[in-house]
C-alpha cells in the first residue's frame, strides 16, 4: 500500500536551515509528482510547492520563493524540502503528498490523493 | 491566485443530522476540486475528488456536487466518527488553494 514517511523536522532558530525528507513506498515513486503542504498550529492547510515526476518542473507559493527548494532522488524514493532563512511564521507541520496521476504535467492532473503523517518544524529562538 | 471561500467555519450538529458545507471559488475551476477530512493530530484524508466522485472506501453518506465556482459537500446522516475538520482544495491552477476549513462539532 502507499506509504509516505516524513522526517527532518525539529526546533530551529530563526535564520537557520533545515532539510525535510519524505520516503515513499508501495508504488513506483519516479512516476509521480509530489507536493508539500503545511499547517501552522491550530490553523488551516496551506499548499507550499510541487515537483514533477522527473524533477524538472516545480512551483512554489510566493511567500517561500527564494527560501524553499523542493527536490527528489528517484533512486532513493525520496522527496526533499530544503528550507533556508527560517522565520517564525514557517512554524508548522509539513506534509508530503502524492499527485494522483502518473506523469502529469498540468496542475489539474496533479490532484492530491495520499498524504504522509507530517513532520513538525518549530522556529524559535 | 484563486481564492476559496468555505462556509461555515464551524458547525454544531447531532448524530443523524444532514449537513452541508460550501466552497466558492473566486473564478471558475471546472470540477477541479477535492474534499478532505482531517481529525486532530492526523493527516488529511480525501473523501471526494473531481468535485463529485467518492473516494474508494469512503462512506456512501458523503457526497459532493458543483462545478465552476460553487461546490458543496453533504453528509447525509452524521455518524460519531464524522466529527472532524473538512477542507476543500482547488487543483485547477497553481498555487493550489484550500478553503479555510469547517470544524464539525457535536451538539
Amino acid at each position: 500500500q502507499v506509504q509516505l514517511v516524513e522526517s527532518g523536522g525539529g526546533v530551529v532558530q530563526p535564520g537557520r536551515s533545515l532539510r525535510l525528507s519524505c520516503v515513499a513506498s508501495g508504488f513506483t515513486f519516479s512516476d509521480f509528482a509530489f507536493h508539500w503542504v503545511r499547517q501552522a498550529p491550530g490553523k488551516g492547510l496551506e499548499w507550499v510547492a510541487v515537483l514533477s515526476h522527473d524533477g524538472k518542473n516545480h512551483y512554489y507559493i510566493d511567500s517561500v520563493k527564494g527560501r524553499f527548494a523542493i527536490s527528489r532522488d528517484n533512486s532513493k524514493n525520496t522527496l526533499f524540502l530544503q528550507i533556508n532563512s527560517l522565520r517564525p511564521e514557517d512554524t508548522a507541520v509539513y506534509y508530503c503528498a502524492r499527485a494522483e496521476n502518473p506523469f502529469v504535467v498540468i496542475p489539474a492532473g496533479a490532484r492530491i490523493d495520499y498524504w504522509g503523517q507530517g513532520t513538525l518544524v518549530a522556529v524559535s529562538s | 491566485d484563486i481564492q476559496m471561500t468555505q462556509s461555515p467555519s464551524s458547525l454544531s450538529a447531532s448524530v443523524g443530522d444532514r449537513v452541508t458545507i460550501t466552497c466558492r471559488a473566486s473564478q471558475g475551476i471546472r470540477s477541479d476540486l477535492g474534499w478532505y477530512q482531517q481529525k486532530p493530530g492526523k493527516a488529511p484524508k480525501r473523501l471526494i475528488y473531481g468535485a463529485s466522485s467518492l473516494e474508494s472506501g469512503a462512506p456512501l453518506r458523503f457526497s459532493g456536487s458543483g462545478s465552476g465556482t460553487e461546490f458543496t459537500l453533504t453528509i447525509s446522516s452524521l455518524q460519531p466518527e464524522d466529527f472532524a475538520t473538512y477542507y476543500c482544495l482547488q487543483h485547477n491552477s497553481y498555487p493550489y488553494t484550500f478553503g479555510q476549513g469547517t470544524k464539525l462539532e457535536i451538539k
